[in-house]
C-alpha cells in the first residue's frame, strides 16, 4: 500500500514564526503536491513537485515556498506565518507511469491554526 | 466561473435510495477524471476513474459527456456508509508543462437509516 505521510496531525504556532510542514512518501512517486483544504473552497494548489528539485507554483503559492531535496520528501515552508494561513494542509503523490498514473495518495493531513 | 463546478450539498437521502450527482468543467482540454471519496476529518481517496464510455463499479456509476462537459456519479442502494463528501477532479492535459490537477469543492452526502 502507498503510504504518504505528514509530520503532524496538528500545530499551532504564533503569527510571524517560521513553519515547517514536512511530507513523506513511500513508493517512490515522481510527483508530490502540496494543497491547502478550506471550507466552500475545496482543495487549492500550493505547489507541485514533478521530480526532485523541480518545482511549479500552484494557484495559491504567496507566503509559501517548498523544498524537495529528495524523491521521498517534500517540505512547505511558511516564511512567516499569518492567521489567513489557518487551515487544513494535505500532501500528495503520484505516479506518472503504468496503470494508476493520476491517482493521488493524500496524507492525513495537518490543521495548522496560527494565532 | 471555476474550472470544475460542484452542486456543494448538502444531499440528505434515505437508505436504499438512489442519488446522482453532477460536475462540470470548463476546459475541453480536459484529459481524465475522477471521483474521490472524503470522510469527515479525513484526507480525499480516490472512488473511481471516469472513463469515456461510463464505467460502474458495485453501487457506483460514473458517466461522463464530453460534448456537454460533465461528469455524473449515481449510487444505487444507498448505504449509511456512503455518507461522505464527493469530489469531482479533473486532470487537464498542458504542452507547456506537467498536468494540472483541479478538485471541485465536493458534494456533501448525508444516508439517513
Amino acid at each position: 500500500d502507498v503510504k504518504v505521510t505528514q509530520s503532524s496531525r496538528y500545530l499551532v504556532k504564533r503569527t510571524g514564526e517560521k513553519v515547517f510542514l514536512e511530507c513523506v512518501q513511500d513508493m517512490d512517486h515522481e510527483n508530490m503536491f502540496w494543497y491547502r483544504q478550506d471550507p466552500g473552497l475545496g482543495l487549492r494548489l500550493i505547489y507541485f513537485s514533478y521530480d526532485v528539485k523541480m518545482k511549479e507554483k500552484g494557484d495559491i503559492p504567496e507566503g509559501y515556498s517548498v523544498s524537495r531535496e529528495k524523491k521521498e520528501r517534500f517540505s512547505l515552508i511558511l516564511e512567516s506565518a499569518s492567521t489567513n494561513q489557518t487551515s487544513m494542509y494535505l500532501c500528495a503523490s503520484r505516479t506518472t507511469s503504468g496503470s494508476s498514473s493520476y491517482e493521488q495518495y493524500f496524507g492525513p493531513g495537518t490543521r495548522l491554526t496560527v494565532t | 466561473r471555476k474550472e470544475v463546478e460542484q452542486d456543494p450539498g448538502p444531499f440528505n437521502v434515505p437508505e436504499g435510495a438512489t442519488v446522482a450527482f453532477n460536475c462540470t468543467y470548463s476546459n475541453s482540454a480536459s484529459q481524465s477524471f475522477f471521483w474521490y471519496r472524503q470522510d469527515c476529518r479525513k484526507e480525499p481517496k480516490l472512488l473511481m476513474s471516469v472513463y469515456s464510455s461510463g464505467n460502474e463499479d458495485g453501487r457506483f456509476t460514473a458517466q461522463l459527456n464530453r460534448a456537454s462537459q460533465y461528469i455524473s456519479l449515481l449510487i444505487r442502494d444507498s448505504k449509511l456508509s456512503d455518507s461522505a463528501t464527493y469530489l469531482c477532479v479533473v486532470n487537464l492535459f498542458r504542452w507547456s508543462s506537467a498536468s494540472k490537477i483541479i478538485f471541485g469543492s465536493g458534494t456533501r452526502l448525508s444516508i439517513r437509516p
